[in-house]
């Protein structure tokens, strides 16, 4: 299994400005994810996160408001960007283990974003 | 379109019963599912995984069933004590489009009461 942190573990915001999150994992792996998890809600995936190349992006998720960098296996920052209310959430990173035929995923211990 | 339905009410049971949580899915052809454990304020958590050719998977006192002909999948904890509340998410990953990246029901929380 993979040991995965993420900075902040909270924070708030003002509406209109930007927060980054880091996400560390402590070993390489090849998949890495982001989501989000609204209050009472389940995870929505919003980008995977590539290695060496642009965000794979779901349907709702833009590049524009949700910049991801992944400069190396162990590595990826989520950027919430021009933040607004409805923006407040768990954000979550997991990390995918990729055996013959599994697709476990390990999640991060999330960040709790409130927006003013 | 696709849709993972877990029972959104809370599940409330004696301990020492068996908790039984379902997770039903449409319009998926997945290549396995898997059921996580999420406790309040912190990422979920692998519990177990079953591919679409098997049945049955155990593992101590977690057993899940896999019905592809139903589209359900039945999550059953044995002998429940009151550590095992916590929310149970079901999540697919699809054969059909091969993405790596998994969908989530929305979770039943689960109150197992001393």
């Amino acid at each position: 299994s993979a040991v995965i942190s993420q900075k902040p573990s909270r924070d708030i915001c003002q509406r209109g400005t930007s927060l980054t999150i880091q996400c560390q994992v402590d070993s390489q792996v090849t998949m890495m994810f982001w989501y989000r998890q609204q209050p009472g809600q389940s995870l929505t995936l919003i980008a995977t996160a590539n290695q060496g190349s642009e965000a794979t992006y779901e349907s709702g998720f833009v590049i524009d408001k949700f910049p991801i960098s992944r400069p190396n296996l162990t590595f990826s920052t989520l950027t919430v960007s021009n933040m607004s209310p409805e923006d407040s959430s768990i954000y979550l990173c997991s990390v995918g283990t990729t055996g013959i035929s599994t697709d476990t995923q390990y999640f991060g211990p999330g960040t709790r974003l409130t927006v003013l | 379109s696709q849709k993972i339905e877990q029972n959104s009410e809370a599940l409330n049971i004696q301990e020492g019963k068996t908790a039984t949580l379902t997770c039903n899915y449409t319009n998926y052809s997945p290549a396995y599912l898997q059921w996580y454990r999420q406790d309040p304020g912190r990422g979920p958590v692998f519990l177990l995984l079953i591919r679409e050719n098997e049945k049955e998977k155990r593992k101590e006192r977690l057993k899940v069933t896999f019905d592809t002909t139903l589209k359900q999948s039945l999550f059953h904890i044995t002998a429940s004590q009151p550590a095992d509340s916590a929310t149970y998410l079901c999540a697919l990953t699809s054969s059909l489009t091969g993405r790596r990246a998994l969908t989530f029901g929305s979770g039943t929380r689960l109150q197992v009461q001393p």
